[in-house]
């Protein structure tokens, strides 16, 4: 149990242009879901909260209309990377909480901008 | 604000051995969680073990116990009989048990250590 999924695991495109990532929790209810970024070998770094129904939380320094993120339901998250530029190039990774003790992480999306 | 370090970027231990990862966190509250969780080389986070701060008793699954020393504010993490699968990187986090006051449940990372396994 407590599977979280991200499509697509990778995706290439070119500067200029919007990507979106899809997060899903296949077998439980999410109310809030959160997304990372990471770089090689660093640790995660948390761009932002979701809750299901309400606006995103965004960490000090993550540009909110760079990164829109949509909660629209308990199991989908959806983090839309606007006008990407090849800095935007990174692993993004969201992970939804089961319960308030403990996250699921999702397998991470690999983001190459041109 | 809470913080987490892991103060070892590198380890390696030979296939069957034990090694303990270290990690400390600094917190002024009173309950929370901390976690160990592992990635490796296919970057998908794995949760390794989980302690609550109000319980006394280290935490054990399997191969992984932790010794948390709360007044000390120390979390590390024991691997016994060391396999070619626990090559990953290893990542301390802290995570807030109070909800509401700003407290979105979001996790702590520390830098993260990378265990290489030799066998």
């Amino acid at each position: 149990g407590a599977v979280v999924s991200q499509h697509p695991s990778r995706v290439i495109c070119k500067s200029g242009t919007s990507v979106k990532i899809e997060c899903r929790s296949l077998d439980f209810q999410a109310t809030t879901m959160f997304w990372y970024r990471q770089f090689p070998k660093q640790s995660l770094m948390l761009m932002a909260t979701s809750n299901e129904g309400s606006k995103a939380t965004y960490e000090q320094g993550v540009e909110k209309d760079k990164f829109l993120i949509n909660h629209a339901s308990l199991t989908l998250s959806t983090l839309t990377v606007t006008s990407a530029h090849p800095e935007d190039s990174s692993f993004y990774i969201c992970s939804a909480s089961l319960s308030w003790e403990t996250q699921y992480f999702g397998p991470g999306t690999r983001l190459l901008v041109l | 604000a809470q913080t987490v370090t892991q103060s070892q970027p590198e380890m390696s231990v030979q296939e069957a051995e034990t090694v303990t990862l270290s990690c400390t966190y600094d917190t002024s509250e009173s309950d929370y969680y901390l976690f160990w969780y592992k990635q490796p080389p296919s970057r998908q986070m794995i949760l390794v073990i989980r302690q609550e701060a109000y319980k006394q008793q280290n935490a054990t699954e399997n191969r992984f116990s932790v010794n948390f020393q709360k007044a000390a504010k120390s979390f590390s993490l024991k691997i016994s009989d060391s396999q070619l699968g626990d090559a990953a990187m290893y990542f301390c986090a802290y995570r807030s048990s109070k909800l509401g006051s700003g407290n979105t449940g979001k996790l702590i990372f520390g830098q993260g250590t990378t265990l290489q396994v030799k066998p």
